[in-house]
């Protein structure tokens, strides 16, 4: 069974940034793309970006590229996510989610896990 | 790709059905010939948990009372005899495009 435990809640000053990781455990890490998605209050599930550890490779949103950054330490099975340029908009829980080939075999679905969460608050 | 989810409040009584529409702005069949439609459930204060992959497949461990149908643009998640424990917002995603991208989410209760 694949679990995501990601790290704590942190409160932050507009305009600095924040790193929320998100280790893997079960299953195959390296192969699968890990994204990061946020939920802002009264908002909607956002994706935001990706990686696919082996390669390395990152895939964002137009509305995030140039202010987020997502990484991945295969040898911890860890993923970042750093956001920088903080405003209170960006207030909101971050998700990371994993895609997972499913238990019953098959091909890779597309966030199949995800992790608990993480609340960023942006404050003065 | 823009998702749009209606009814945005679903009102419910217990042991009855539940449907969730959800329209794609373009079509989500992929070049490889696959609709990458999920559906996820997200209780209050949990963790979204997909329900739902490519239309029609569910996801391990989640009940039957839970079906998705649908192609091209138009899909829906039915829920055949509404629980208590499926009180929550549901959403409908595309993995086909990228971004990927959510609708606004339903908000499923109880009479």
């Amino acid at each position: 069974q694949v679990h995501l435990l990601q790290s704590g809640p942190e409160v932050k000053k507009p305009g600095s940034s924040v790193k929320v990781s998100c280790k893997a455990s079960g299953g195959v890490f390296n192969t699968y793309t890990i994204s990061w998605v946020r939920l802002a209050p009264g908002q909607g599930l956002e994706w935001m970006g990706g990686i696919i550890p082996i390669f390395g490779r990152t895939n964002y949103a137009q509305k995030f590229q140039g202010r987020v950054t997502v990484t991945a330490d295969e040898s911890t099975s860890t993923a970042y996510m750093e956001l920088s340029s903080l405003s209170s908009e960006d207030t909101a829980v971050y998700y990371c989610a994993k895609d997972n080939v499913p238990p019953s075999g098959g091909p890779t679905v597309a966030l199949a896990y995800w992790g608990q969460g993480t609340l960023v608050t942006v404050s003065s | 790709i823009v998702m749009t989810q209606t009814p945005l409040s679903s009102p419910v009584t217990l042991g009855q059905p539940a449907s969730i529409s959800c329209r794609s702005s373009q079509s989500l069949v992929h070049s490889d010939g696959n609709t990458y439609l999920s559906w996820l459930q997200q209780r209050p204060g949990q963790p979204p948990r997909l329900l739902i992959y490519k239309i029609s497949n569910r996801f391990s461990g989640v009940p039957d009372r839970f079906s998705g149908s649908g192609a091209g643009t138009d899909f829906t998640l039915k829920i055949s005899t509404v629980e208590a424990e499926d009180v929550g917002v549901y959403y409908c995603m595309q993995a086909t495009h990228f971004p990927h991208t959510f609708g606004q989410g339903t908000k499923l209760e109880i009479k």
